[in-house]
C-alpha cells in the first residue's frame, strides 16, 4: 500500500466551479499535511500547509484534513483558468515527506 | 518567503557527457537539501537526502556513482549527473528545508535534462 494516494485525474471543470481535490493515507504519525500546486515544466509551489486536524482557508483554497478518516481536501472556489495545473498533496512525519502522485485539473473558459 | 533558486532550467547533452545541476537557497540557510525526479505525469520521486556537511543518503535503487551530489555550503547543493544516457532524460527538482523558514520545504524550478 502506498503512504499516500491521490486520484491522478484528469479533471476538467468549467471557469466558476467549485473544485475538491482529496488525498487519503495510511501513516497515522503524518503531522503535517500541504498542498502544492505544479504548473507545466515548474517546480511545486507550497499552496497551504496544515498541522493536524481541522480547516484553513486562503483566498478561494481551502484545506481539511481529517486525521481520523486519514483524509485530506483541497476546495478551490471559484476557479479560474489560471488554476490550471497539478495539484500534489504531501504529508510529512519529522523530516520525511511522502507526496501524492498529483492531480492534473484544468478549468475550462 | 523563502526562495530556491535551481540552475539550469534546461540542458541537452551528449550521451557519456556530465551534467552539473546547481540548486542555491536565497534568503535562508537550507539545513537539508532534497533531489527529485519527476516523469511525466508522474509524481516526485525522491533520489536522496544531503546534509551540508555530510555525504548524501540515496534512496534505494538510485546509483550514488552515478549521481553525484555535494552539499558543501548551507546555501548550495549540487547534482552532477555523470556518464548520461538517454535513460536519464527527465525532469529534475531540488528543494531545500530548514525549520527557520516555517515552510519546511521549498522547491527550486527544475531543471529539464535531455540527453542526446
Amino acid at each position: 500500500q502506498k503512504e499516500v494516494e491521490q486520484d491522478p485525474g484528469p479533471l476538467s471543470v468549467p471557469e466558476g466551479a467549485i473544485v475538491s481535490l482529496n488525498c487519503t493515507y495510511s501513516n497515522s504519525a503524518f503531522q503535517y499535511f500541504m498542498w502544492y500546486r505544479q504548473y507545466s515544466r515548474k517546480g511545486p509551489e507550497l499552496l497551504m500547509y496544515t498541522y493536524s486536524s481541522g480547516n484553513k482557508e486562503d483566498g478561494r483554497f481551502t484545506a481539511q484534513v481529517d486525521k481520523s478518516s486519514k483524509y485530506i481536501s483541497l476546495f478551490i472556489r471559484d476557479s479560474q483558468p489560471s488554476d490550471s495545473a497539478t495539484y500534489l498533496c504531501a504529508m510529512s512525519a519529522g523530516n520525511q515527506f511522502y507526496f501524492g502522485t498529483g492531480t492534473s485539473l484544468t478549468v475550462i473558459p | 518567503g523563502a526562495v530556491v533558486s535551481q540552475h539550469p532550467s534546461r540542458v541537452i547533452c551528449k550521451s557519456g557527457t556530465s551534467v552539473k545541476i546547481e540548486c542555491r537557497s536565497l534568503d535562508f540557510q537550507a539545513t537539508t537539501m532534497f533531489w527529485y525526479r519527476q516523469f511525466p505525469k508522474q509524481s516526485l520521486m525522491l533520489m536522496a537526502t544531503s546534509n551540508e556537511g555530510s555525504k548524501a543518503t540515496y534512496e534505494q535503487g538510485v546509483e550514488k556513482d552515478k549521481f553525484l551530489i555535494n552539499h558543501a555550503s548551507l546555501t548550495l547543493s549540487t547534482l552532477t549527473v555523470t556518464s548520461a544516457h538517454p535513460e536519464d532524460s527527465s525532469f529534475y527538482i531540488c528543494s531545500a528545508s530548514s525549520w527557520d523558514n516555517n515552510y519546511g520545504y521549498t522547491f527550486g524550478s527544475g531543471t529539464r535534462l535531455t540527453v542526446v
